[in-house]
């Protein structure tokens, strides 16, 4: 089965660019998170997509916004680019448990490494 | 909303000792617990997970957690350390399937 898979592996902008990043979920996973890992701060959480539609937002400013597809990918787009928002850009992937309460644990994809000059 | 603690940023331990990795929690429901683990240059990989039912969990490469629901706690150990654990550990909580990281331990594992 494969997994979480995300492109491209490295993206290079200059400042006020716009990057647009993907992601493709494992098979029969509805949900998409985002996560933003800059130097020294952890894993930020973006945005969480699930069946099509904006579950959940991150303390991130609208510049940074994204969709998911019908077939469940989803893409990340970043406008007006900073230097501060190099980074490493990490997409998960979960399915609802059984029951439809909750959701089972995130799969990982390898990241995109977005470097803003 | 839910969030979690990491105590110490970073971690160091001698080759076969003990790893002892904290993790704290806050969350007005029952959580669902994670531990996952970075690599280098890598995306996160599931170490265990707590969700109901037993307080003991053991997940891969050797390491375990107890959830303590009294000390809102979820600390990672594994009894001997070994050189190809050193990486970087995230403790997470999730709540209706939002999920929030802690900030990270770095592990270093001395020879």
């Amino acid at each position: 089965e494969a997994g979480v898979t995300q492109s491209p592996t490295h993206l290079i902008k200059t400042r006020g660019q716009q990057a647009t990043l993907r992601c493709s979920p494992i098979s029969g996973h509805t949900s998409v998170y985002w996560y933003q890992q800059a130097l020294g701060l952890g894993l930020q959480f973006l945005l969480w997509y699930d069946e099509g539609e904006e579950r959940n937002r991150g303390n991130f400013p609208p510049r940074f916004s994204g969709r998911q597809f019908p077939n469940y990918s989803s893409e990340l787009n970043v406008n007006a680019l900073e230097l501060e928002d190099s980074a490493l850009y990490l997409c998960a992937s979960s399915a609802l448990l059984a029951g439809g309460l909750s959701y089972n644990e995130q799969f990982f994809g390898p990241g995109t490494r977005l470097t803003v000059l | 909303a839910q969030s979690v603690t990491q105590l110490g940023s970073h971690v160091s331990v001698s080759e076969g000792a003990l790893v002892l990795l904290r993790c704290n929690y806050s969350s007005s429901v029952p959580p669902y617990l994670f531990w996952y683990v970075q690599y280098p240059n890598q995306g996160l990989q599931l170490l265990l997970k707590y969700t109901t039912g037993a307080t003991l969990v053991k997940g891969i490469n050797g390491f375990e957690a107890e959830f303590k629901k009294s000390e809102t706690s979820f600390h990672l150990t594994k009894p001997s350390a070994h050189m190809s654990d050193a990486a970087e550990y995230f403790c997470a909580v999730s709540v209706g399937g939002d999920m929030r990281f802690g900030a990270g331990t770095r592990l270093t594992v001395k020879p």
